[in-house]
């Protein structure tokens, strides 16, 4: 089956830190990347879509500033939560699929910020 | 924008019983219905999943329904065992403009087998 990686799983640095969070699809051709984020005992929360070669959509509420997505091959898309703070801890989590094709979903990438 | 209830929240069952999840959404032109089974600290996984051609589809102890008259779509777990045990999301979703498919999940089931 489609095999999406996510790096690195966990992530613990101060507050005022950027991290970069890579989802790489790694047997397929992924169109579309999509990053979610999923509070504790909540659903996953759409952030972004990103098309491979174009600026990614953010859902209303997502400050594009504060989470810099690049989707520059068909295999590899980032999120970078810059200048990171305390609120923005949380359950990140990218998914990737084709036009038709079931989304499969990365192990998750828990972020803490001190 | 599309908009998925599901329910209940929370689900317990006895081992060998069934266990039912519904689920509606809003948008009529959603064509495209998975379900995802997330363990604690783990990635959502596809379970089953549905398109607005088909009323039905079975996989061995898990099965889907749509009703696209009604707007609903349930799944159902036969003869349930704890490693059934997980949070359950179901889905909606449709190709847009861009060719992509935009997923709107539910608030998800909590299920629980007790042995």
């Amino acid at each position: 089956g489609a095999v999406v990686s996510q790096h690195p799983s966990r992530v613990i640095c101060k507050s005022g830190t950027s991290v970069k969070i890579e989802c790489r699809s790694l047997d397929f051709q992924a169109t579309t990347m999509f990053w979610y984020r999923q509070f504790p005992k909540q659903s996953l929360m759409l952030m972004a879509t990103s098309n491979e070669g174009s600026k990614a959509t953010y859902e209303q509420g997502v400050e594009k500033d504060k989470f810099l997505i690049n989707h520059a091959s068909l295999t590899l898309s980032t999120l970078t939560v810059t200048s990171a703070h305390p609120e923005d801890s949380s359950f990140y989590i990218c998914s990737a699929g084709r036009s038709n094709q079931p989304q499969h979903f990365g192990d998750g990438t828990r972020l803490s910020i001190l | 924008g599309e908009n998925v209830e599901q329910h209940p929240s929370t689900l317990s069952v006895q081992e060998g019983d069934s266990a039912v999840i519904k689920c509606t959404y809003s948008d009529s032109a959603s064509n495209y219905f998975p379900w995802y089974k997330q363990e604690l600290g783990k990635r959502p996984q596809l379970i089953i999943d549905i398109r607005s051609n088909v009323g039905e589809k079975k996989d061995q102890r898990i099965a889907v329904t749509l009703n696209k008259t009604a707007k609903h779509f349930s799944l159902h777990i036969t003869e349930t065992q704890p490693e059934d045990s997980a949070v359950y999301f179901c889905a909606a979703s449709r190709q847009n403009s861009g060719g992509y498919q935009k997923v709107t999940f539910g608030i998800g089931t909590k299920l629980q087998v007790i042995p």
